[in-house]
């Protein structure tokens, strides 16, 4: 596709469950965000990967969170055990890169996973 | 306190009227100023991109300003559509890592 896709759109799921978040960024972008939006707040940075780096993994909130990203393509960010302050949009962005310039650095949003926890 | 502030949280004017949306930052020094336009239910659009040496940017009927000695950065609106309706964000990327620091947005509603 031309954009960034996640999935699902929306998720409702019991408190104490486990939850996986998809996410397929642009062709060709190494550089793959996930943010966490909740109701009236700014989005807060959880994770970033690039290419074949460490992942920096300084914004998830608790070790309840976790992302992995295979082949340097689609992403899953996995919430175990989820509580209801979990409930928040989910968005995962791409980019070329962070190095280079602001072209290759600009983030591409996807339209973000509404996560329910009730 | 946050490293980004914005201003106002909401904001509603009527079609064809301008508006001014302002940011306030203490990052300091930065790699670059962005504004993005949120719309409801929506991922965020980048609109313009400053570095820490540019004064504005222009995208159309978006402008941004950016004044690095008093820290505060504007995105003005001119002639103001329907669909300007989003949540506007501003975010800066510091001069390390990958991060980016988002402001909490102003959610402008334009009325017809």
């Amino acid at each position: 596709g031309a954009g960034v896709s996640q999935s699902p759109s929306n998720k409702v799921t019991e408190k104490g469950k486990d939850v996986e978040l998809r996410c397929d960024p642009i062709s060709g972008h190494t550089a793959l965000y996930w943010y966490r939006q909740s109701l009236g707040q700014g989005l807060e940075f959880l994770i970033y990967f690039q290419g074949n780096s460490a992942p920096d993994k300084s914004g998830l909130p608790s070790d309840r969170f976790s992302a992995e990203r295979t082949g340097g393509s689609v992403s899953t960010l996995t919430i175990q055990r989820t509580q209801q302050e979990d409930s928040a949009v989910y968005l995962c962005a791409s980019s070329f890169g962070p190095a280079g310039g602001p072209v290759q650095e600009t983030q591409y949003f996807g339209p973000g996973t509404r996560l329910l926890v009730l | 306190k946050n490293q980004v502030e914005q201003s106002p949280q909401s904001l509603i004017i009527l079609e064809g009227k301008n508006c001014t949306l302002q940011c306030n930052y203490t990052v300091s020094p930065f790699s670059n100023l962005r504004w993005y336009k949120q719309d409801t239910g929506r991922g965020p659009v980048s609109l313009t991109i400053m570095t820490f040496s540019e004064n504005t940017k222009s995208n159309g009927r978006y402008t941004a300003t950016l004044d690095a000695d008093t820290k505060q950065s504007s995105l003005h609106i001119t002639a103001s559509q329907l669909s300007d309706s989003a949540s506007y964000i501003c975010v800066l990327r510091g001069n390390q890592g990958g991060k980016l620091i988002f402001g909490q947005g102003t959610e402008l509603s334009v009325k017809p």
